[in-house]
């Protein structure tokens, strides 16, 4: 069974610092790995990322893939209050069009 | 405007009711999916499509039903199956199935 674990569960930290959050994941047939952004309803996208060492950036947040250690980072530099939201990492097979989902870490950051 | 629109933002149901929830988008989109999202985890899909007249059962489909009888319109029944129904329904759609999937705004389902 696919699987995918995001560390941590939950993170508070105050505006300005840099956050760093971890998507680990266990599938048969890896093709993509993806970043959400929920705040309060929908989920808006944010990277998908398919190959290994090739850092995606917008603004303060970048992300990067490494498919050798089956894992993914997203960092957020700077942070500000409007970055507080739930982060969410899915990963996508060859086989489908189908998304596994992790559990998501929850960051509050305070101002 | 094009997107995802879900309808209603909240419903209520009543025991051995069925209810239908309603996902249109005006994207063109191919696929079409339906997440259930429970305090604390993250999105379990329910079932999905890739193509008109054609759907997949996900993880947890027991309980649902669903159609695609047209392109832009993905409604998601919660039968009186299924017993669990309280929870946050998103809908999503993505211009092919290799792509990135766009959400709606969300269904918040709460039992009477």
């Amino acid at each position: 069974e696919d699987k995918v674990v995001q560390s941590p569960l939950s993170l508070v930290v105050h505006e300005g610092d840099t956050v760093t959050l971890n998507c680990s994941y266990e599938v048969t047939n890896f093709r993509s790995l993806l970043w959400y952004k929920q705040e309060k309803k929908a989920p808006t996208f944010l990277f998908m990322l398919t190959s290994s060492g090739i850092e995606k950036k917008s603004g303060r947040l970048s992300s990067i893939l490494d498919k050798k250690e089956l894992f993914s980072i997203l960092n957020i530099t700077a942070t500000q209050t409007g970055d507080s939201a739930i982060y969410l990492c899915a990963v996508r097979e060859t086989s489908g069009s189908r998304l596994t989902f992790g559990e998501g870490t929850q960051l509050t950051v305070n101002p | 405007d094009g997107g995802i629109t879900q309808s209603p933002k909240y419903l209520f149901r009543k025991e051995g009711q069925n209810v239908t929830l309603s996902c249109e988008q005006n994207l063109n989109h191919d696929a079409m999916y339906w997440y259930r999202q429970d305090p604390g985890q993250g999105l379990r899909l329910i079932y999905y499509s890739q193509i008109v007249n054609d759907f997949q059962k996900g993880d947890i489909a027991e309980g649902y039903s669903v159609s695609r009888e047209k392109k832009e319109s993905f409604p998601l029944t919660v039968t009186s199956a299924q017993k669990n129904p309280t929870a946050f329904y998103l809908c999503a759609s993505s211009i092919d199935g290799d792509l990135a999937q766009y959400f709606g705004a969300g269904t918040r389902l709460s039992v009477l």
